[in-house]
């Protein structure tokens, strides 16, 4: 099993500020590798896939970046309904989420 | 538009069974493989099986191989997971996800869209 490592569990930011989001696994997963958003009481919402490629109406200042073991998700301007959950997910093998940043206001 | 919507879940005592079922619309069904997705109350994300787009392979996560089965009716544009010698730790909400992949006939890839789920409760 691929073991996915997100850090840090939460990041305080303050709106129109750059968040920076962590992902490493513990084994090459290629670009492999996707990101969701999820709000409370929400399903999750894919946002990047192939580590670097924004999904459909995904606004630009989500982006994605790395391959191997080590990916980042930046939001490069926050807006307040930017504040959620994020989560990475390896799919170059049996799919591995992991556990989450949580992302609040600061 | 794209829709998927889950349905079978309820409170069932541990050692028992259950069906979920997941209805797709908006998209052409049997173009995609499938996924469960599991989220406890309070946690992360686990996915739990997959099937591709004919049913041919099926995938499933350690902690459920040998109790869960899932499986698919193209004809009916549906998703199933049968759930039986269920335990307390599968208690969660249970979403259905579409598949995306490069690679036609994998059963995994990254998940878009996901359904609102349909709670399990496993309790005595």
């Amino acid at each position: 099993e691929i073991v996915m490592t997100q850090s840090p569990a939460t990041l305080s930011v303050s709106p129109g500020e750059r968040a920076t989001l962590s992902c490493r696994a513990s084994q090459s997963v290629s670009s492999n590798l996707a990101w969701y958003q999820q709000k409370p009481g929400q399903a999750p919402r894919l946002l990047i896939y192939g580590a670097s490629t924004r999904a459909t109406g995904i606004p630009a200042r989500f982006s994605g970046s790395g391959s191997g073991t080590e990916f980042t998700l930046t939001i490069s301007s926050l807006q307040s309904e930017d504040f959620a959950v994020y989560y990475c997910q390896q799919y170059n093998n049996w799919p591995t989420f992991g556990q989450g940043t949580k992302l609040e206001i600061k | 538009e794209v829709q998927l919507v889950e349905s079978g879940g309820g409170v069932v005592r541990p050692g028992g069974s259950l069906r979920l079922s997941c209805a797709a619309s908006g998209f052409t069904f049997d173009d995609y493989g499938m996924s469960w997705v599991r989220q406890a109350p309070g946690k992360g994300l686990e996915w739990v099986s997959g099937i591709n787009w004919n049913g041919g392979s099926t995938g499933y996560a350690d902690s459920v191989k040998g109790r869960f089965t899932i499986s698919r009716d193209n004809a009916k544009n549906s998703l199933y997971l049968q759930m039986n010698s269920l335990r307390a730790e599968d208690t969660a909400l249970y979403h259905c996800a579409r598949s995306v992949s490069t690679i036609f006939g994998v059963v995994w890839g990254w998940f878009d869209p996901w359904g609102q789920g349909t709670l399990v409760t496993v309790s005595s």
